[in-house]
């Protein structure tokens, strides 16, 4: 049972424009988000996280959206630059701080 | 200076064999995680510790042994290697809840 889910395994945007990384999850007793970023042969580097009591962190050119009714975040980078191409995972931990990872999305970034 | 360091950064064992990964953190955190990463299967959690005499199971334990010898140190031992354990294995700590982990470069087991 996948309590965290990226259904996207991958996607390719233009250099500039923006990168949106969609997550979904099914444990209502989540309160912490995170967006991790991955590079090959290295291990993963955070994000950006947002509380479950906002809806909404921005951090420079990254920014998470958090729909608690529809257990839906999201993340948006904007604009999108070539360092960006990386694997990101989305993860989530709830009280007992067992943080939970999706699948991951490979992001292409296009020139 | 990494703040989370993984040894071996490579290994390849025989099917059977008992293996050892070693992890070390500087940052002083309590809390220490092993994962693994399977292509299209993301990052599962094996086993986590929250001190040196809290350690749980996670999501797919089976097969696996941990040792949290110190704070800042925490072991994951396969004791008979199977084809199928073959994987990047990370090593991450935090803080406390919602915090960032920091992971360690990895370890890539093969198991042949």
């Amino acid at each position: 049972d996948q309590q965290v889910k990226q259904n996207s395994p991958s996607l390719s945007v233009q250099e500039g424009r923006i990168s949106i990384l969609n997550c979904d999850y099914t444990n209502s007793m989540f309160d912490y988000f995170l967006w991790y970023k991955k590079y090959p042969a290295e291990g993963p580097t955070f994000l950006i996280s947002i509380s479950s009591i906002k809806d909404k962190n921005e951090d420079g050119r990254f920014t998470v959206f958090l729909n608690k009714s529809a257990k839906h975040l999201s993340l948006h980078i904007v604009p999108s630059q070539p360092g960006d191409s990386a694997v990101y995972f989305c993860a989530a931990s709830a009280w007992d701080d067992k943080i939970i990872f999706g699948k991951g999305t490979r992001l292409h970034i296009l020139p | 200076d990494a703040d989370v360091t993984q040894t071996p950064r490579n290994r390849i064992t025989k099917t059977g064999k008992r293996i050892m990964l070693e992890c070390s953190q500087t940052k002083g955190h309590d809390r220490m995680y092993w994962y693994r990463q399977d292509p299209g299967l993301g990052l599962r959690l094996i086993y986590y510790s929250f001190d040196v005499k809290d350690i749980n199971k996670g999501e797919i334990s089976d097969g696996y042994s941990v040792s949290r010898q110190a704070q800042a140190k925490f072991s994951l031992s396969l004791e008979s290697a199977i084809p199928n354990q073959t994987a990047l294995y990370f090593c991450a700590t935090t803080e406390g809840p919602g915090n960032e982990q920091f992971f360690g470069p990895g370890t890539r087991l093969t198991v042949l």
